[in-house]
């Protein structure tokens, strides 16, 4: 299976800074169709995830605009420009290249 | 509205059987794949199994295999995940998840169901 390895697991954040994750995966995520499926999820305290990113920086239907995908291989990250209260939450990283999917160990982010 | 509603959580004995049900509202079921994902309390996600449009084509994680068996009815807008033999390891919330068309991920989530394993 592919590994995906987050960094950092835990993120404080003083609202208003950017905040940045790495997620890297042990073998390459781009597909034989040419695409990489890469996705980030955001999963509130008491809720079920919600993908915010998927093929590495294309942006879900409703997710602010603050939050941005970059990457390309094995090496990925997920920014928020300025972190608001609201975005308190474990960020996964998943990959859908290969089967079975598989996600990173989760980042928290928490406000400082 | 799209939306997934999972049942059929609860506690069961090691060695025991379970039958979760996703029914999924608001989308036409039919045309999506459809998966399973596991989150063991306070821990990370795991994807269980994962069944086509059409049921045709599934396929299932390493630590499940042979004991798990996901199957659907695209007339009544449900996915099925049976669970045989289960084990301690086993206890988590089970998520339905619809897979979108050109993304191979999850863009909708249930709200889950927890199962649990254990004497």
């Amino acid at each position: 299976d592919v590994v995906m390895t987050q960094s950092p697991l835990s993120l404080p954040v003083t609202l208003g800074q950017p905040a940045s994750i790495s997620c890297r995966s042990s073998q390459s995520l781009v597909h034989s169709d040419g695409n990489t499926y890469l996705n980030w999820f955001q999963q509130r305290p008491g809720q079920s995830p919600r993908r915010l990113i998927y093929k590495v920086s294309d942006r879900d239907s409703g997710v602010p605009d603050r939050f941005s995908g970059s990457g390309s291989g094995t090496d990925f990250t997920l920014k928020i420009s300025r972190v608001e209260a609201e975005d308190v939450a474990v960020y996964y990283c998943m990959q859908g290249t290969h089967w079975p999917r598989t996600f990173g160990q989760g980042t928290k982010v928490e406000i400082k | 509205e799209v939306q997934l509603v999972e049942s059929g959580g609860g506690l069961v004995q090691p060695g025991g059987s379970l039958r979760l049900s996703c029914a999924a509202f608001g989308f036409t079921f039919s045309t999506y794949e459809m998966s399973w994902v596991r989150q063991v309390p306070g821990k990370g996600l795991e994807c269980v199994s994962d069944i086509s449009s059409s049921g045709t084509t599934m396929s299932y994680a390493d630590s499940v295999k042979g004991r798990f068996t996901v199957s659907r009815d695209n007339a009544r807008n449900s996915l099925y995940l049976q669970m045989n033999s289960l084990r301690a390891e086993d206890t988590a919330v089970y998520y339905c998840a619809r897979i979108g068309r050109t993304s191979r991920a999850p863009n909708c989530w249930g709200q889950g169901t927890l199962v649990t394993v254990s004497s």
